[in-house]
């Protein structure tokens, strides 16, 4: 049974392109978190998600950030014009319905902006 | 003031040692406690799981919760070099699956 599945593990941007990052569950999870952890910080709750809902995006900036979760296929978190701030290692976790904090986590994507 | 705190470290300690790594939290609506273990460039595997005040043990690795305090710690017995990682603690409310996690405490088990 794979586990929680993210790509790329790395990602290169410019400043002002957009990322992409993806997020395949676990078989049977059905509910996505995205954390993201700056350096010298610990993660930080970004956005939750079941199939084709939002739950919480309390953590989400406003503008640029984007995430979704599709009936069919991975769950992306979009980053539109991305700046250097942007830096840091994104991780992706799953965890089944009846599971509220038992997640698994991903290796996470490490995106750098130059 | 921060919602979860932890000392960064490192902590160094030698083989065998029993380690104790501790949080503290502010938020009495905190029902739920978890101990992560993250190695270098990898992401955090959970270890602990806990909702209620008192012990949780597993193998080597003992949770406890304290909320009148509101603190926890983990203690791991008989440390070996490949508990060399960061330690995060990270708590949740009741009602949601958000967590809130600490910034994760450096530990190396020296040989």
């Amino acid at each position: 049974n794979a586990g929680v599945m993210q790509n790329p593990r790395h990602l290169v941007r410019r400043r002002g392109q957009e990322a992409r990052l993806r997020c395949s569950p676990m078989k049977g999870h059905s509910h996505v978190y995205w954390y993201r952890q700056l350096p010298e910080e610990g993660l930080k709750f970004m956005v939750y998600l079941q199939k084709e809902n939002i739950i919480d995006e309390s953590g989400m900036p406003k503008e640029r950030f984007s995430a979704e979760f599709p009936k069919e296929g991975p769950s992306i978190l979009r980053i539109q014009q991305v700046v250097r701030g942007d830096s840091a290692a994104y991780f992706c976790a799953s965890s089944p319905p009846s599971e509220n904090y038992g997640y698994t986590f991903g290796s996470g994507t490490r995106l750098t902006v130059v | 003031q921060k919602e979860v705190e932890q000392d960064p470290g490192p902590l160094s300690v030698p083989e065998g040692a029993i380690v104790s790594l501790n949080c503290t939290y502010s938020n009495s609506a905190f029902q739920y406690f978890m101990w992560y273990r993250q190695y270098s460039r990898k992401g955090p595997e959970l270890l602990m799981y806990t909702y209620s005040s008192g012990n949780k043990e597993d193998g080597r690795f003992t949770a406890q919760v304290d909320k009148s305090s509101k603190y926890i710690s983990l203690f791991i017995r008989d440390s070996q070099p490949s508990d060399s990682a960061t330690y995060l603690c990270a708590i949740g409310a009741g009602g949601g699956n958000k967590l809130t996690f600490g910034t994760g405490t450096q530990l190396k088990v020296e040989l």
